[in-house]
């Protein structure tokens, strides 16, 4: 049972390249969100989604795009990279909204992104 | 003013010793509160919540809700080296689909 899965694991971006992070689960979970954590700073919501066509902006969503095309896949891109996202990206999912009994939480292992 | 704080720690014990780990909030429309677990280069995991106030225990696991004070703890007795890790509160409005997260508390159970 995979879950939540996410590539690269690791990744040096040239100031002004793209990527995309990719991230799938199986878990037939209609929510899928975006995180990035920096030191000392708890986990920032970027992007989510409650279904497949359905996204919407978190707390930090400038200088990130997302797409929903399958209840699986929620990549995220990252268009002309900066120095300021450099971070650790998680992927998560939920069976239910977060703030219920049932919005546990499941993530991914992370992306760690380095931008020179 | 953040929303939810946590202090980052680093918090350092010896095994066996009874943990507190701690966060406090400024919105009082929050419900759920939760504290989430992270090793060392993994991803975080779930380890307990709760709804509104009160206590809830799971095993050596303790987590309170003191919504008149705005203040959450997860007590950790008889703590084992295993139990190392970052330890994130979060918190989130009832039906919301955003939880706060707090800073992470970095804790080390010494042998």
């Amino acid at each position: 049972n995979a879950g939540v899965t996410q590539t690269p694991k690791f990744r040096i971006l040239k100031i002004g390249q793209s990527m995309t992070l990719q991230c799938t689960q199986d878990m037939n979970h209609n929510y899928m969100y975006w995180y990035r954590q920096d030191p000392g700073m708890g986990l920032k919501l970027i992007y989510y989604s409650v279904g497949a066509g359905i996204t919407d902006k978190g707390e930090v969503p400038n200088g990130y795009n997302v797409s929903r095309s399958t209840t699986e896949d929620f990549p995220l891109r990252l268009e002309l990279a900066a120095p300021s996202q450099t971070s650790v990206y998680f992927c998560a999912s939920s069976y239910a909204r977060v703030a219920s009994n049932t919005g546990e939480l499941f993530f991914g292992e992370g992306s760690r992104l380095t931008v020179l | 003013q953040k929303e939810v704080e946590q202090d980052p720690g680093p918090l350092s014990v010896p095994e066996g010793a009874i943990v507190s780990l701690n966060c406090t909030y400024s919105n009082s429309a929050f419900q759920y509160f939760m504290w989430y677990r992270q090793y060392s280069r993994k991803g975080p995991e779930l380890l307990m919540y709760t709804y509104s106030s009160g206590n809830k225990e799971d095993g050596r696991f303790t987590a309170q809700v003191d919504k008149s004070s705005k203040y959450i703890s997860l007590f950790i007795r008889d703590s084992q080296p295993s139990d190392s890790a970052t330890y994130l509160c979060a918190m989130g409005i009832q039906g919301a689909q955003k939880l706060v997260f707090g800073q992470g508390t970095r804790l080390t159970i010494n042998p």
